[in-house]
């Protein structure tokens, strides 16, 4: 079974360029997370979703980022302008239901220069 | 608040002595507790979890948790070392009340280095 797949792995940009991360789920998980690591740190939710709908922004940098999970499948992470504090590993995850275990991509490393 | 603390930023043993990597936790009532490996530039690989039932959890690789209600822990062990364990280790609890019900609280991670 394959995992989670996110494009792509590295990216580097000049700051107040935008960028945009993608992510495909394990086949059949209605849940998606996408989560923000800084370096040293443990990863910090952005957003999920359970099937299209965005449960849970709380946490997303609304002047700046956007996320969207069209027909519950694939979801796309942007950043418009990025930043320097940008800077950052962003990781994708999914489960079956948002009450099981999560499994994570690989992430995207970004530098924003 | 809903928290997990790593007390320890990194653990250092010698191959094939057991290892233990800490990790406390702050939430009410039940935990829902998860231990996670994250090997250089790759994502992170699930390792056990800790939902209910024996306080013993046995995961993938070798490794274990102890759960201890008590003392808010759920500490990760493997009785002898690889080389190949050496990862930065991340601890987390599910939120279970609030706006983030539902969602993972990761512990700040604690780099295992294991030497030959």
């Amino acid at each position: 079974e394959a995992g989670v797949v996110q494009s792509p792995r590295y990216k580097i940009i000049e700051k107040k360029q935008p960028v945009a991360f993608w992510c495909n789920p394990i086949s059949g998980h209605n849940t998606l997370y996408w989560y923000l690591q800084n370096l040293g740190q443990g990863p910090e939710l952005l957003i999920r979703y359970e099937n299209e709908e965005a449960v849970d922004d709380s946490q997303l940098p609304k002047d700046r980022f956007s996320a969207e999970r069209l027909k519950g499948v694939d979801s796309t992470l942007k950043i418009q302008p990025a930043e320097l504090g940008d800077s950052a590993v962003y990781l994708c995850a999914s489960s079956l239901a948002p009450a099981d275990t999560q499994y994570f991509g690989p992430g995207t490393r970004l530098t924003v220069l | 608040a809903q928290s997990v603390a790593q007390p320890e930023d990194q653990v250092n043993v010698a191959e094939g002595n057991p290892l233990t990597v800490k990790c406390t936790y702050s939430v009410s009532g039940n935990p829902y507790l998860f231990w996670y490996v994250q090997y250089p530039n790759r994502g992170l690989q699930f390792l056990l979890k800790y939902i209910t039932g024996d306080n013993l959890v046995k995961g993938s690789y070798g490794f274990e948790a102890e759960f201890n209600k008590s003392q808010t822990s759920f500490h990760l062990k493997k009785p002898s070392a690889l080389v190949s364990d050496s990862a930065l280790y991340f601890c987390a609890v599910r939120a279970n009340y609030g706006g983030s019900q539902g969602n993972l609280i990761f512990g700040k991670g604690t780099k295992l280095s294991v030497k030959p």
